[in-house]
């Protein structure tokens, strides 16, 4: 079993839509939660992170994570063709050396 | 700042063939890290390091070699190159602070073994 899980997709929406984008972990001491966007032919950037349970939200993005069912989302409100990317999860137990385990990415293409 | 800087942006080589990719950081962070994108597969940590002159293996470290001698710069050596190193390659730096692990990527470099 992996120790992150992301359906890869891909996932097509109409601009407008909210996206609700999703892992699966199996390690308890992930601590530090992370979504990264990668735009194609581009490196990954941090969109949203997260320390333990619960919400955060910025603007159009909130990511919920709930450490008793090892499980974490990306919520994306009216959702527009700029957001179309890949979105990796990614955690960290707090490790030496900050490594962070990734998701697989999920392909999403919003449609105008 | 130019942040995480990688070059090549595109290589081909042949079976067997050996290069260095290299990767430069600015933002003077203690950590930098390899990964290697395959299509559908997320990010796979090859190598990393906590600092100059310290390196460690991640996950798919066999075919690889790196080294830090220096804060900015954390070079990934290929040597015999195989078809199964055709990927995109990205270098990653990040300095811990405040709990927060946010790691700066650079643009990649794709590699194609024939």
């Amino acid at each position: 079993q992996k120790e992150v899980e992301q359906d890869p997709g891909p996932l097509s929406v109409p601009e407008g839509a909210i996206v609700s984008l999703n892992c699966t972990y199996s390690n308890s001491a992930f601590q530090y939660f992370m979504w990264y966007r990668q735009y194609s032919r581009k490196g990954p950037e941090l969109l949203m992170y997260t320390y333990s349970s619960g919400n955060k939200e910025d603007g159009r993005f909130t990511a919920q994570v709930d450490k008793s069912s090892k499980y974490i989302s990306l919520f994306i409100r009216d959702s527009q063709p700029s957001d179309s990317a890949t979105y990796l999860c990614a955690m960290s137990g707090g490790n030496q050396g900050g490594k962070l385990i990734f998701g697989q990415g999920t392909e999403l293409s919003v449609k105008p | 700042n130019a942040g995480v800087t990688q070059t090549p942006k595109f290589r081909i080589l042949k079976i067997g063939q050996s290069m260095t990719l290299q990767c430069t950081q600015d933002m003077n962070h203690n950590y930098m890290y390899w990964y290697r994108q395959d299509p559908g597969m997320g990010l796979k940590l090859i190598y990393y390091s906590v600092g100059a002159g310290i390196t460690d293996k991640g996950e798919v470290p066999n075919g690889y070699n790196v080294s830090r001698s220096t804060t900015e710069d954390f070079p990934l050596r290929l040597e015999l190159a195989a078809p199964s190193q055709t990927s995109v390659y990205f270098c990653a730096s990040s300095q811990f602070f405040s709990g927060s692990y946010e790691q700066y990527f650079g643009p990649g470099t794709r590699l194609t073994v024939t």
